[in-house]
């Protein structure tokens, strides 16, 4: 069973401090990583994705891969209220390695506080 | 470019009707998904398809479930009989391919609301 593990939060911080979200994943075939951010209501928008051990940045996202530890990350810098919202990570298998099938964790919901 | 673009985005329907749901993937996308999100599952895959062509749908809850891709820029969903424990919203999302880095990203449209009496 492939599980994408995430803590539900919700998670607060102030507003311009770092905002740091986890993820695991059971499945060592998963070879590429999605971060969506979905506001209440709304679709999930991809935000970040991952292929490669190590970080990669964009503005103020970075997201850290190790797949030896099977474990993600997004960092929010200068984290502000519009980044109030559930994040979600997903994990795809390597090609041909089965079915071409996200399996996303259930999200944590983030708040930032003004 | 316009995003992929779902309807209704919202539907009430009573026990019983049949309910079709709507998507018009990105202009060159070759893959198609149908999922659905609920508080208590999260968000499901339910099917997807290949150039038109249904590759996995293992996650269709039952036969009352039936999906279609006539042609590259359209797919139906359709739940007949609906029952209230239908009631999700139901996203639809396309991605270039399934090969490696940026082709593998999917992409979501604004979902399809679906309520059940």
């Amino acid at each position: 069973q492939k599980e994408v593990e995430q803590n539900s939060g919700p998670l607060s911080v102030p507003e311009g401090a770092i905002a740091s979200l986890n993820c695991t994943y059971s499945d060592r075939v998963s070879q590429s990583f999605f971060w969506y951010r979905q506001y209440s209501g709304k679709s999930p928008e991809l935000i970040m994705s991952i292929y490669s051990n190590g970080d990669k940045e964009d503005g103020r996202f970075t997201a850290q891969l190790n797949k030896a530890s099977q474990y993600v990350s997004l960092l929010i810098r200068d984290s502000q209220p519009s980044d109030s919202a559930t994040y979600l990570c997903a994990a795809l298998p390597v090609t041909g390695a089965g079915s071409y099938q996200l399996t996303f964790g259930k999200g944590t919901k983030l708040s930032v506080i003004p | 470019d316009a995003g992929v673009i779902q309807s209704p985005r919202h539907e009430v329907t009573e026990m019983g009707q049949e309910v079709t749901l709507r998507c018009k993937p990105i202009s060159g996308h070759d893959y198609l998904f149908w999922y659905r999100q609920t508080m208590m599952r999260g968000l499901e895959l339910l099917i997807y398809f290949n150039n038109n062509v249904p590759i996995d749908d293992s996650g269709m809850p039952e036969d009352r479930f039936s999906a279609k891709m006539p042609n590259a820029s359209f797919s139906t969903l359709k739940i007949q009989p609906s029952e209230p424990r239908d009631s999700a919203v139901y996203f639809c999302a396309s991605s270039l391919g399934y090969d490696g880095g940026n082709r593998n990203e999917q992409y979501f449209g604004p979902g399809t609301r679906l309520t059940v009496t």
